[in-house]
């Protein structure tokens, strides 16, 4: 069974702080990671998406990539109280020519930001 | 607007009444796919389709049908619904499949009760 694995939480930090989520993965086969955010009762919405190892910067979001480690992580710099929500790791995997092509989403870590 | 639409957004049913939850996107993507989210295991894939007529079981099939007739719609059944069907169900395209970009677009959401 691939798997998809994400620090339970939940996970407060104050205003202004550094948000880490982590997740892992099973799968060495899986070749894309996205991170979604997903506010209570609505629906999941794209954060970051990175495919290489490395870091990969898109305003105050980081997400981070290591492939031998099987981890992505998501950084969010100066956290504001509108980052409170459920953050859900995804993995795509692939094979062209072929039709498989799913995606395994994480369980989702609740990061609340307090005030 | 560039959307997902499902319908019903609730239905409360009973068990082995046949029931359509009906997807369509007007953005004119490949892929779509069917999810269903319970508390603590985050989103599961059900069903997922590469293209019109081809679909392929996602990691809980069990107990669902989709078909793919046109490009824009993606309904699910359930022939014979049961009480652990119980759950909130998204639909989600994006635009191509096998690629390593495959930013998924939700829809509103279907919270389903089987009683």
């Amino acid at each position: 069974q691939k798997e998809v694995e994400q620090n339970s939480g939940p996970l407060s930090v104050p205003e202004g702080a550094i948000a880490s989520l982590n997740c892992t993965y099973s799968d060495r086969g899986s070749q894309s990671f996205f991170w979604y955010r997903q506010y209570s009762g609505k629906s999941p919405e794209l954060i970051m998406f990175i495919y290489s190892n490395g870091d990969k910067e898109d305003g105050r979001f980081t997400a981070q990539l290591n492939k031998a480690s099987q981890y992505v992580s998501l950084l969010i710099r100066d956290s504001q109280p509108s980052d409170s929500a459920t953050y859900l790791c995804a993995v795509n995997m692939y094979y062209r020519g072929t039709s498989y092509d799913k995606v395994i989403f994480g369980p989702g870590t609740s990061l609340s930001v307090i005030p | 607007e560039a959307q997902v639409t499902q319908n019903p957004r609730y239905l409360i049913t009973v068990t082995g009444k046949k029931l359509t939850v009906t997807c369509s996107q007007n953005m004119n993507h490949e892929y779509m796919s069917w999810y269903r989210q319970d508390p603590g295991l985050g989103l599961r894939q059900i069903y997922y389709s590469m293209n019109v007529e081809v679909t392929d079981k996602g990691d809980v099939p069990e107990g669902y049908k989709v078909s793919r007739k046109e490009k824009r719609n993606f309904p699910l059944i359930l022939e014979s619904p049961s009480p652990n069907q119980t759950s909130l169900y998204f639909c989600a395209s994006s635009l191509m499949a096998g690629v390593r970009y495959n930013e998924q677009f939700f829809g509103p959401g279907t919270r389903l009760t089987v009683l």
